[in-house]
């Protein structure tokens, strides 16, 4: 199947600094990504879509200037989580469809674990 | 809002024993996937259903797709602790590619 890899797969920050984590489709293009959040043992919550060339489109309750997404090229999308704190910690996770539209299977990225101090 | 329901939410069984987990909506899918996912990674598809009644068998895990299409089962024959981890399931609707993640059910197989 389809690869998507993220970077890094673990982060530690102190409070108020920015994260970026980014996401890679690695053998073929992805027009939309999704971004998720997992809390332990639980199951993912879709933070938001991530479109490339166009602004995404966050989900409710996901705030958008404090997690900024940009997709700027077809293999590339990335989530900054700007002046982090601690409730900020979790594992973030990226998907990347591969297909045609309505046919489309979701690859997921290994992750990123952050936490912030 | 298209809501998946998982059951059970947690199992613990033996090693050697069989299991189904449950996917149930009020929703129509047009596809359905289920997933496993183990700490500290990403899920990873195991099967995707698309028709109305299909099942599909994956060595000992058997998934089934509802005939109105809102709900799913896997079923897993004789256990063994390598099964354990997070399983989900996952629909999609129409041509959107967002889809709709159900709680999840922790399994734990027991040597």
């Amino acid at each position: 199947g389809a690869v998507v890899s993220q970077h890094p797969s673990w982060v530690i920050c102190k409070s108020g600094t920015s994260v970026k984590i980014e996401c890679r489709s690695l053998d073929f293009q992805a027009t939309t990504m999704f971004w998720y959040r997992q809390f332990p043992k639980q199951s993912l919550m879709l933070m938001a879509t991530s479109n490339e060339g166009s602004k995404a489109t966050y989900e409710q309750g996901v705030e958008k200037d404090k997690f900024l997404i940009n997709h700027a090229s077809l293999t590339l999308s990335t989530l900054t989580v700007t002046s982090a704190h601690p409730e900020d910690s979790s594992f973030y996770i990226c998907s990347a469809g591969e297909g045609a539209r309505g046919e489309e299977t979701q690859y997921f990225g290994p992750g990123t674990r952050l936490l912030v101090l | 809002t298209q809501l998946l329901e998982q059951s059970p939410q947690f199992l613990s069984i033996q090693e050697g024993e069989n299991l189904t987990v449950y996917c149930n909506s009020s929703s129509v899918f047009s596809s359905l996937q289920w997933y496993r996912q183990e700490p500290g990674e990403g899920p990873v598809l195991l099967v995707t259903v698309v028709t109305g009644g299909e099942v599909k068998k994956l060595k000992r895990l058997t998934f089934q797709f509802g005939d109105a299409r809102k709900d799913s089962s896997l079923h897993i024959t004789a256990a063994q602790p390598g099964d354990t981890g997070l399983y989900l399931c996952a629909g999609a609707s129409g041509s959107a590619r967002q889809l709709t993640f159900g709680s999840g059910t922790q399994l734990t197989v027991l040597p």
